[in-house]
């Protein structure tokens, strides 16, 4: 059973930085790219970068730059999504999903809800 | 830049069908674009590929009742004999030059 499970929910200060992981199974991992996006409340989705956990080359949405970042663990299985200096405004939830190359993702994990207060 | 255009909302009765929209506003318009569902307090949900010839491929799992097709810059998402489960958001997403997109949603509300 091909599957993306995430990291539990994160409460975090303006100014830290959260750090949520995506552990792919029941398909070969290097095969496919992995993304993250980003939901905030009652907000649409927001694509912020991607991995290719072959070969671990990154590429981060103009808005995310210098800010995010994205690795990987192929012994396993798993894609890191860093995301640095949060304000309020991070308070979302974060999706990490599949795709095969430049194509559609057919895969969502559930979700991880990063709460940002002081 | 890549850039879609999807009305905010729809409304359709239990049992009608609906088609909405997608609009690819800015990028080449024979870009094939993906529609995905997402229920409420769920994660999104992988619907469909359509294709600038209006041919689609389905996810695993997708009933006949939801089809897709194209004209022009405009790609559609038909959903038949609606079911209050359909009451959702659904947002098209498109790619290219490394980078993807989403549309900004449609409500879809089930009456």
């Amino acid at each position: 059973q091909v599957q993306l499970v995430q990291s539990g929910a994160e409460v975090k200060e303006p100014g830290a930085s959260v750090k949520v992981s995506c552990k792919a199974s029941g398909y070969d991992f290097t095969y496919y790219f992995i993304h993250w996006v980003r939901q905030a409340p009652g907000q649409g989705l927001e694509w912020m970068g991607i991995i290719n956990p072959s070969g671990g080359i990154t590429n981060y949405a103009q808005k995310f730059q210098g800010r995010v970042t994205m690795t990987r663990d192929t012994s396993a299985s798993t894609v890191y999504m860093e995301l640095r200096s949060l304000k309020s405004e991070d308070t979302a939830v974060f999706y990490c999903a599949r795709s095969e190359g430049s194509s559609h993702f057919d895969v969502w994990g559930r979700g991880t809800l990063v709460t940002v207060s002081s | 830049q890549l850039v879609l255009t999807q009305s905010p909302s729809a409304s359709a009765s239990l049992g009608a069908s609906v088609k909405l929209t997608c609009t690819l506003t800015r990028g080449p318009s024979f870009y094939a674009i993906a529609w995905l569902q997402q229920q409420p307090e769920k994660g999104p949900r992988y619907l469909m590929t359509v294709n600038s010839d209006g041919s689609h491929s389905k996810g695993d799992g997708i009933p006949d009742r939801l089809s897709g097709s194209s004209s022009g810059t405009e790609r559609y998402l038909t959903i038949s004999s609606l079911q209050s489960e359909d009451e959702a958001d659904y947002y098209c997403q498109t790619w290219g030059t490394g980078m993807w997109v989403f549309g900004g949603g449609t409500k879809l509300t089930v009456l």
